[in-house]
């Protein structure tokens, strides 16, 4: 039982380049989250999915976009990278019966 | 004003000592409220979750609820080196949906010395 996985681990782009955060969750659980962290910011929310087949906007989506690919797999998209992107990236998977999220690893990515 | 507001410390004791971690938050619909630790270049875990108001022991580690001052609290009795981390509080309005979106506080840095 892997619970929340990331990839990769670690990544460096240029300005403009483009990339997926691949996140995936094996505790079949329903609603998925996508946080970044950054340094005197905390944890802000990018994107959520409640259900499969759901996506919605968090506090931060701007430059960013998500796919839930099924039950398990929830992706993170920069089209255009910026540096304001650098950060630490978290995924999050959360089942129904309770409100606690679980969180991956995380993905460092500087945008230079 | 923001949602929810953390000290960001840094905090640093010694080891034995009593650490006591606070959030104060401005909704008072927030129900669910939960303290997650986070290790230098790891993701955060939970520690401690309680609904609604009053106290919760697990261990060292006793959480405290007071709705009426908007006020949350994560004491550390004995504490050691390995508790030195970043304690972020969260919280929620309810389980489900949308309500379900934890805010968190920006985090304590704990440093605890041998």
């Amino acid at each position: 039982n892997a619970g929340v996985t990331q990839t990769p681990k670690f990544q460096v782009l240029k300005t403009g380049q483009s990339m997926t955060l691949q996140c995936a969750q094996d505790m079949n659980h329903n609603s998925m989250y996508w946080y970044r962290q950054d340094p005197g910011m905390g944890l802000r929310l990018i994107y959520y999915s409640a259900s499969e087949g759901t996506t919605d906007k968090g506090e931060v989506p701007n430059g960013y976009n998500v796919s839930r690919l099924n039950k398990r797999e929830f992706s993170l998209r920069l089209e255009s990278a910026a540096p304001s992107q650098t950060s630490v990236y978290f995924c999050a998977s959360r089942g129904l019966a309770g409100g606690e999220q679980f969180f991956g690893p995380g993905t460092r990515l500087t945008v230079l | 004003q923001k949602e929810v507001e953390q000290d960001p410390g840094p905090l640093s004791v010694p080891e034995g000592a009593i650490v006591s971690l606070n959030c104060t938050y401005s909704n008072s619909a927030f129900q669910y409220f939960m303290w997650y630790r986070q290790y230098s270049r790891k993701g955060p875990e939970l520690l401690m979750y309680t609904y609604s108001s009053g106290n919760k022991e697990d261990g060292r580690f006793t959480a405290q609820v007071d709705k009426s001052s908007k006020y949350i609290s994560l004491f550390i009795r004995d504490s050691q080196p390995s508790d030195s981390a970043t304690y972020l509080c969260a919280m929620s309005l309810n389980y489900g949906g949308s309500q379900g979106n934890l805010i968190f506080g920006k985090g304590t840095k704990l440093s605890v010395k041998p």
